[in-house]
């Protein structure tokens, strides 16, 4: 079984700039949650969906963030404009039964803003 | 708010000393607490969940136990192989899930 999936692993680019994150989670899965992880840090979430429908998006900064899961398989997050800040890894995890606790994350996506 | 705060920082140890984490918690409803591992340059893997005060939960070297205040991951006889960053979360009755800092374990042969 594949597990999720996430795409680019490393991105740099310049403060100002957009950038955008893909995930595919695991086949069946209808929770998905994207979370932002500094170094040293526990992840932080960002936002959660069941299925199409974002469903906790209160630490999202909806001025520069936004997030997509259409047919609620695949996801983007995307930021515009990019700030020196937004430097972190990007995780994405998936669930299909969130009350076990068993989350099972991707690699991740590292964000560098230079 | 949840709050979920995870002691030492940092933990240093012989291959064979055993030791243990700690993972002090204050949450509306807890649904559940977990642990997971995370490698350098990876995602948090899980590890175990635990539902209620009393309960213990065991996997080869580590056994996770919880009480109404705080859960403790036992690491008996660590191996260079058990060298990761052990991370404690809480689901409350929001549906949130809340991540400690982690603790950072390296294991030395």
């Amino acid at each position: 079984e594949a597990g999720v999936v996430q795409s680019p692993r490393y991105k740099i680019i310049e403060k100002k700039q957009p950038v955008a994150f893909w995930c595919n989670p695991i086949s069946g899965h209808n929770t998905l949650y994207w979370y932002l992880q500094n170094l040293g840090q526990g992840p932080e979430l960002l936002i959660r969906y069941e299925n199409e429908e974002a469903v906790d998006d209160s630490q999202l900064p909806k001025d520069r963030f936004s997030a997509e899961r259409l047919k609620g398989v695949d996801s983007t997050l995307k930021i515009q404009p990019a700030e020196l800040g937004d430097s972190a890894v990007y995780l994405c995890a998936s669930s299909g039964q969130p009350s076990t606790g068993e989350l099972f994350f991707g690699e991740g996506s590292r964000l560098t803003v230079l | 708010e949840d709050q979920v705060t995870q002691s030492p920082e940092a933990l240093r140890l012989q291959e064979g000393e055993s030791s243990s984490l700690n993972c002090s918690y204050t949450v509306s409803g807890l649904r559940g607490l977990f642990w997971y591992r995370q490698d350098p340059g990876k995602g948090p893997e899980f590890l175990f969940t635990l539902y209620s005060a009393g309960e213990e939960k065991e996997k080869e070297r580590l056994k996770a136990t919880l009480t109404k205040k705080e859960s403790f991951l036992h690491i008996t006889a660590p191996k260079p192989e058990d060298s990761a960053t052990y991370l404690c979360a809480v689901h409350d009755s929001w549906g949130k899930f809340q991540f400690g800092a982690g603790t950072q374990v390296v294991v030395t042969p």
